[in-house]
């Protein structure tokens, strides 16, 4: 059974970088399928971030793209998340997930497992 | 790119259907079959309950069903159950990138 941990500090200051790690267990990065960040600001909806492909190429929101970060390290078995200068618009639940490819069109489609989220709040 | 455009809520009585409807463009619901819906409770992590347009995970209810017709897509949940109050996001690819919808509030009365 495939579980992702976030981890991570939940208080962030203003103008900082947000690190986030996403810790897998019972599936191996190294071999396959895509690993995204999502995040969820309060009593607002889901945003895609960014997602990383077990090789190492990255697929960034264009909307985050100049300030977000996305690698893996297979030898800890665990993706991370880089978002710099940070504001009180960055203030949400943050989730990791696995997410599948769809082999006949080699493009990925739906993300699952999820992680639990970790909050992480922006504020001096 | 911008949010896919979901009803903010919806409602209905147990047994009764309901649709939630996820419109986008062609450049993303248009142009590929790669839609995927999720269930969030409150408090909780999203769920899938339909991936490629309209097919269901093992052990999600066959009350849920998915389908597409142009840029909508669609999500129907057959015999309301109390239980599936809650939280809905559609999902596509968008080329290399993937937009989520606003989500859509499901009252079940």
């Amino acid at each position: 059974q495939v579980q992702l941990q976030e981890s991570g500090p939940g208080l962030v200051k203003p103008s900082e970088t947000l690190s986030l790690t996403c810790a897998v267990s019972g599936y191996s990065i190294s071999s396959g399928y895509y690993w995204g960040w999502i995040r969820q600001p309060p009593g607002k909806g889901l945003e895609w971030i960014g997602s990383i492909y077990h090789s190492g190429s990255t697929y960034y929101n264009p909307s985050l793209k100049s300030r977000v970060t996305i690698s893996v390290d297979t030898s800890k078995n665990q993706f991370s998340l880089k978002l710099s200068s940070v504001t009180a618009a960055d203030t949400a639940v943050y989730y990791c997930a696995r997410e599948s490819i769809v082999v006949v069109v080699a493009a990925p489609d739906w993300f699952d497992p999820w992680g639990q989220g970790t909050l992480v709040t922006v504020s001096s | 790119q911008s949010a896919l455009t979901q009803p903010a809520s919806v409602s209905g009585s147990p047994g009764q259907s309901i649709t939630i409807s996820c419109t986008g463009t062609s450049s993303d619901v248009g142009s590929y079959n790669l839609v995927s819906w999720y269930q969030q409770h409150p408090g909780k992590a999203p769920k899938l309950m339909i991936y490629e347009v309209s097919k269901r995970p093992s052990g999600v209810s066959n009350r849920f069903s998915g389908s597409k017709s142009g840029n909508t897509a669609s999500l129907t949940i057959s015999g309301l159950q109390a239980e599936d109050e809650a939280d809905y996001y559609c999902c596509s690819y968008a080329g290399s990138s993937r937009v989520f919808g606003g989500g859509t509030k499901l009252t079940v009365l």
